[in-house]
């Protein structure tokens, strides 16, 4: 079956550097992968979404990338910020026919001023 | 706020309870979703409602039952529950099946003692 591994539970950058995320999964590729970001003791919220066909995706601070051969995805945050710090989840399709996601753990991101 | 709203948001009951969780979206999307999700696991996907019908049901316990009145609302009815269900439980909704981001509520924190 299908894992995903996110690379570490915690990671600590100063302010102002680049975070990089990372997202793993074991077994087939999946049509395309996501990004939520969920605050403490709050519901996760869609940040990026990438296809299979696609190798990278911007938005504002944020890249993506996707790297079916290696079966990894980067989520990076350029300049980061102390209001960055969150847990970042990354998300895959399982192509069954329904509505079915797995998500990762989560990746706790501190930045620190 | 993403739009979807679940209350209560916090609930503490006995095992011989029975309590209703409640979520309603305002984004007229057609599909609803519950998620299970427990101090350093994954989300679990419980179930998925489209059109007001139950497309999925992951496998979860009976004591747990959901209800779809129309598409704008979800409840997730509770009774006998054990303590290991104590959990964040998240609603989400989606536009539809070719619609892949979810849009997640602030979730209602769950203490079953």
């Amino acid at each position: 079956s299908q894992k995903i591994e996110q690379n570490s539970e915690a990671l600590n950058i100063q302010e102002g550097k680049t975070a990089t995320l990372t997202c793993n999964y074991t077994n087939y590729s999946p049509a395309y992968l996501q990004w939520y970001r969920q605050d403490p003791g709050r519901g996760p919220v869609f940040l990026l979404l990438i296809r299979e066909n696609e190798k990278e995706k911007r938005k504002e601070r944020l890249k993506v990338t996707f790297d079916t051969t290696l079966k990894q995805s980067l989520f990076h945050i350029t300049a980061s910020q102390p209001a960055d710090s969150a847990t970042y989840l990354c998300a895959l399709d399982i192509p069954s026919g329904t509505y079915k996601y797995i998500f990762g753990t989560g990746t706790r991101l501190k930045v620190l001023a | 706020e993403t739009g979807v709203t679940q209350t209560p948001r916090h609930l503490v009951m006995g095992m011989t309870n029975k309590k209703s969780l409640k979520c309603e979206q305002h984004l007229g999307h057609n599909a609803m979703y519950w998620y299970k999700q427990s101090a350093k696991k994954p989300l679990e996907l419980m179930f998925v409602y489209s059109l007001e019908e139950r497309v999925e049901n992951n496998s979860v316990p009976s004591r747990f039952s959901p209800e779809c009145p129309n598409s704008s609302h979800l409840f997730l009815h509770l009774h006998t529950l054990q303590p290991e269900d104590s959990a964040l439980y998240l609603c989400a909704s989606s536009q539809d099946k070719d619609e892949y981001t979810q849009y997640f509520g602030p979730g209602t924190r769950l203490t079953v003692l």
